[in-house]
């Protein structure tokens, strides 16, 4: 149990364009939802922490209105990267947790985004 | 910004050798979770140790926590080709953190059959 999908598992798009990652929790509600970034060779990067219905709480630097984050439901939610730049290729990693064990989090398989 | 630091960043060993990957923090914490990342992959989580605990098994891995030298240590023994991996700790701070993860730098651990 508590699996977590995302999807496309990677996306090659040209600068100027938007892309939409989405992250699924497939046997469980997920209470909240956090999105990564990590660059190769290094670790992840807590960018944005999500609860459905509720805005994104953005950590320190990441910039909301190009990171776009929807929580619609207890087991989806999406990352928008807006006018991507060839700076914005980095793995996309999300994770989820769920209300009865609230100390571990669930990884996403990860979405490889290139920017040309 | 990363609290935690790992060494090594790399670890070299033949199949059967112990594995032995350390991890420092720098603020308090509630628990303390190692997890493993095949490459391009996500996140597998391993084992979390909570603070008021030293020491916890689960299978061939054994974690130490020692909360006074804000220092945690991944032990794999009789280490597999199979355990070729990206290892990270991970600490879940205070109560205002909520359930936020601050990941260390990882150790690239190589297993030679």
């Amino acid at each position: 149990g508590a699996v977590v999908s995302q999807h496309p598992s990677w996306v090659i798009c040209k600068s100027g364009t938007s892309v939409k990652i989405e992250c699924r929790s497939l046997d469980f509600q997920a209470t909240t939802m956090f999105w990564y970034r990590q660059f190769p060779k290094q670790s992840l990067m807590l960018m944005a922490t999500s609860n459905e219905g509720s805005k994104a709480t953005y950590e320190q630097g990441v910039e909301k209105d190009k990171f776009l984050i929807n929580h619609a439901s207890l087991t989806l939610s999406t990352l928008t990267v807006t006018s991507a730049h060839p700076e914005d290729s980095s793995f996309y990693i999300c994770s989820a947790t769920r209300w009865a064990v609230m100390d571990t989090q669930y990884f996403g398989p990860g979405t490889r985004l290139t920017v040309l | 910004s990363q609290q935690g630091e790992e060494d090594p960043q790399a670890l070299s060993i033949q199949e059967g050798e112990n594995a032995t990957m350390n991890c420092s923090y720098k603020t308090s914490i509630n628990n303390l979770q190692w997890y493993r990342q095949n490459s391009g992959r996500g996140l597998v989580h391993l084992i979390l140790i909570r603070s008021n605990e030293r020491e916890k098994h689960s299978g061939r891995l054994r974690v130490t926590l020692d909360t006074s030298k804000k220092s945690s240590s991944l032990l794999i023994t009789a280490s597999r080709a199979a355990d070729t991996a990206s290892y990270f700790c991970a600490t879940d701070g205070d109560e205002t953190s909520g359930s936020r993860l601050t990941f260390g730098e990882g150790t690239q651990l190589t297993v030679n059959p």
